[in-house]
């Protein structure tokens, strides 16, 4: 089936206490993206990628860090978590690109809670 | 800032009826979609128009497009309980084909 996965899909954590959340795609897709969803403020860009080994920061990438080492494969890692990252966070996907005229597969979610 | 914005934020009607959301979005744009997401899961892509598309109709989903306004509408027939689920649209704006920017989405409730 083809889909995209995140894990762990809930996360309770302390400030300052290194994590990552892991997503992988199994459609070959070159176009992976982070968001970040909060109440009142929509999906947010973090970080995407167009390729492998090419990354590139989002509207809001401060505070976490990505790599693209495989294709298939996009971690987010958040070096030290603060309490207002938490949020509900979505991985997806695209054949070609971020932009409208390809489609997004998106993951289930991650819902993350720093204390 | 947000691209796109819908309105209303929030809507409840009865199952048969039409559902009518709408987007609106401040610069020019390359593509607008729709998508849906059913309470805390990921969103699902419903449908794509471009901007030279003025209509487009997918089962009992109808999207429009007014450039000349930068605003686009969802109309869901014949609304099911099913339906009932947060819409978002989505844009990417002239220039900028590798970003897609979300708006914050009609909550929509379908009533038996």
């Amino acid at each position: 089936e083809a889909q995209v996965t995140q894990n762990p899909r809930y996360l309770i954590t302390v400030t300052g206490k290194k994590l990552t959340v892991t997503c992988s795609q199994n459609m070959n897709h070159e176009y992976m993206s982070w968001y970040r969803q909060d109440p009142g403020l929509g999906l947010r860009q973090i970080y995407y990628s167009m390729n492998v080994e090419v990354t590139d920061k989002g509207d809001v990438p401060e505070g976490y860090k990505v790599s693209r080492k495989e294709k298939r494969n996009f971690p987010l890692i958040l070096e030290s978590p603060s309490p207002n990252q938490t949020s509900l966070y979505f991985c997806a996907s695209s054949l070609f690109g971020g932009g409208a005229a390809d489609t997004q597969y998106f993951g289930p979610g991650t819902r993350l809670t720093v204390l | 800032s947000q691209q796109g914005e819908e309105d209303p934020q929030a809507l409840s009607i009865q199952e048969g009826e039409n559902a009518t959301m709408n987007c609106s979005y401040k610069t020019s744009i390359n593509n607008l979609q729709w998508y849906r997401q059913n309470s805390g899961r990921g969103l699902v892509h419903l449908i794509l128009i471009r901007s030279n598309e003025r209509e487009k109709h997918s089962g009992r989903l109808r999207v429009t497009l007014d450039t000349s306004k930068k605003s686009s509408s969802l109309l869901i027939t014949a609304s099911r309980a099913a339906d009932t689920a947060s819409y978002f649209c989505a844009t990417d704006a002239t220039g900028t084909a590798s970003k897609l920017t979300f708006g914050t989405g009609t909550r929509l409730q379908v009533t038996l």
